[in-house]
């Protein structure tokens, strides 16, 4: 069974410009959630997606948005860039929705924002 | 909030045993533990639910105390393929169902 897909793996932007980075899920599962990691800050939950509804959100602001597809991919979407936004952005999917299931992550994308 | 773990990093040799502590500051619902080699993704370990339940696979196990709000993740005879970034992260009771990670300990295993 294939693992966690996302694309692109690596993304150099400038900032003010906007981004958008999409993620495959296993085959069957219906849930995608999104982290971002830095240095400092660790592993920061974004927002969870669920059979194509938003079912959760993190504390960024709404510069950071996502959405879902009938397929379950789904996609993040980062809006005027900020030097801050330079991360490893990491998607999980799972069965189903709710944190009380284990979570297969992807390999992330790198951003860079210069 | 952030769980807070400790040691935030670790050096031992092949063979030893080690302990990673989660700790959190709210009453959790779950426990989750993560680990995570250098450029490559969190792989899951395992998830202990409240009622104190200790969980094992292989020689790496961990419990959950409901009372103190903590867990702890025992690495035992500890191998190379050990080394890594452990994330402990916690769903607090009767918030949204989302995981908030710690920032890590860094365990190396050396020959």
């Amino acid at each position: 069974k294939a693992g966690v897909t996302q694309t692109p793996r690596y993304l150099i932007k400038t900032r003010g410009q906007q981004v958008t980075l999409s993620c495959s899920p296993i085959s069957g599962h219906r849930s995608v959630s999104w982290y971002q990691q830095t240095p400092g800050q660790g592993l920061q939950f974004l927002f969870e997606y669920f059979s194509e509804t938003q079912r959760n959100k993190g504390n960024f602001p709404g510069r950071f948005s996502g959405r879902q597809f009938s397929n379950s991919r789904s996609e993040m979407n980062v809006s005027t860039l900020e030097l801050g936004d330079s991360a490893l952005y990491l998607c999980a999917s799972s069965l189903k929705t709710g944190s009380t299931n284990e979570q297969f992550f992807g390999p992330g994308t790198r951003l860079t924002v210069l | 909030q952030q769980p807070v773990q400790s040691p935030q990093a670790v050096i031992l040799r092949e063979g030893e045993d080690a302990v990673i502590n989660c700790s959190s500051s709210k009453a959790l619902y779950s426990v989750h533990w993560y680990r995570q080699k250098h450029g490559e993704a969190p792989i899951f370990l395992m998830i202990l639910l409240k009622g104190g339940e200790q969980k094992g696979h292989d020689k790496i196990s961990a419990s959950f105390n409901e009372k103190k709000q903590q867990s702890s993740l025992y690495l035992t005879a500890s191998q190379l393929s050990y080394s890594g970034t452990y994330f402990c992260g916690t769903e607090v009771s009767g918030s949204a169902r989302q995981l908030t990670f710690g920032s890590g300990t860094q365990l190396t295993v050396l020959p």
